[in-house]
């Protein structure tokens, strides 16, 4: 099986922009989810969509948000981009609706904030 | 508040030694304890996992390790090798937080030759 995939791979935006972040999960797959990494603050959980329905979410601001269509591919928006959202962009994948479950991740988007 | 802390942030091993990374937890509600190994410039990947109904699990040269009354888990990398370097992370979830993972901050290996 192919494993997740996550488009663009590398992003430069500039401060204000919005932009958005795709994610295809593994095949059979129906939960996403998406988690921000940088240094300073590891790997903190955005959301988390399964069935084109957002089943729970992190601590960000509204400006972050995403959707999953019926595909179960799914999308993440950043709006009005700051310079401390720079950060590698991780999708996860997971298997069924069970919980907790396996998450499998992607290479992750590259997102650099000018 | 870190759900999750690990230790040690850095650790530098002998080729064929052990490596062994520390986790500890707050949350009794959580359930599954898995690791994920990342290199860089890619996404983690998952190592091996366990859940509190077991006390040990071994998947070839990883083995974790779940103490359910001292709420830790530690990840042991048996004959640890150069290719074994990378960063470590450990996480914790259960059903009542859907399917959000809580990481610990990363624990950089080196195995020297």
């Amino acid at each position: 099986k192919a494993g997740v995939t996550q488009t663009p791979r590398y992003l430069i935006k500039t401060r204000g922009q919005q932009v958005t972040l795709s994610c295809s999960p593994i095949s059979g797959h129906r939960s996403v989810s998406w988690y921000q990494q940088t240094p300073g603050q590891g790997l903190q959980f955005l959301f988390e969509y399964f069935s084109e329905t957002q089943r729970n979410k992190g601590n960000f601001p509204g400006r972050f948000s995403g959707r999953q269509f019926s595909n179960s591919r799914s999308e993440m928006n950043v709006s009005t981009l700051e310079l401390g959202d720079s950060a590698l962009y991780l999708c996860a994948s997971s298997p069924a609706g069970l919980l907790p479950y396996e998450q499998y991740f992607g290479p992750g988007t590259r997102l650099t904030v000018t | 508040q870190q759900q999750v802390k690990q230790s040690p942030q850095s650790l530098i091993v002998q080729k064929g030694g052990i490596s062994i990374i520390n986790c500890a937890y707050e949350n009794t509600a959580f359930d599954y304890f898995p690791w994920y190994q990342q290199f860089p410039g890619k996404g983690p990947a998952l190592l091996i996992a366990i859940r509190p109904d077991v006390s040990e699990k071994k998947e070839g040269r990883f083995t974790i390790s779940f103490n359910k009354s001292a709420k830790q888990f530690s990840l042991h990398i048996m004959d640890s090798q150069p290719g074994d370097s990378a960063t470590y992370f450990c996480a914790a979830s259960s059903a009542n937080t859907g399917n959000q993972f809580y990481f610990g901050t990363g624990t950089s290996l080196t195995v020297i030759p």
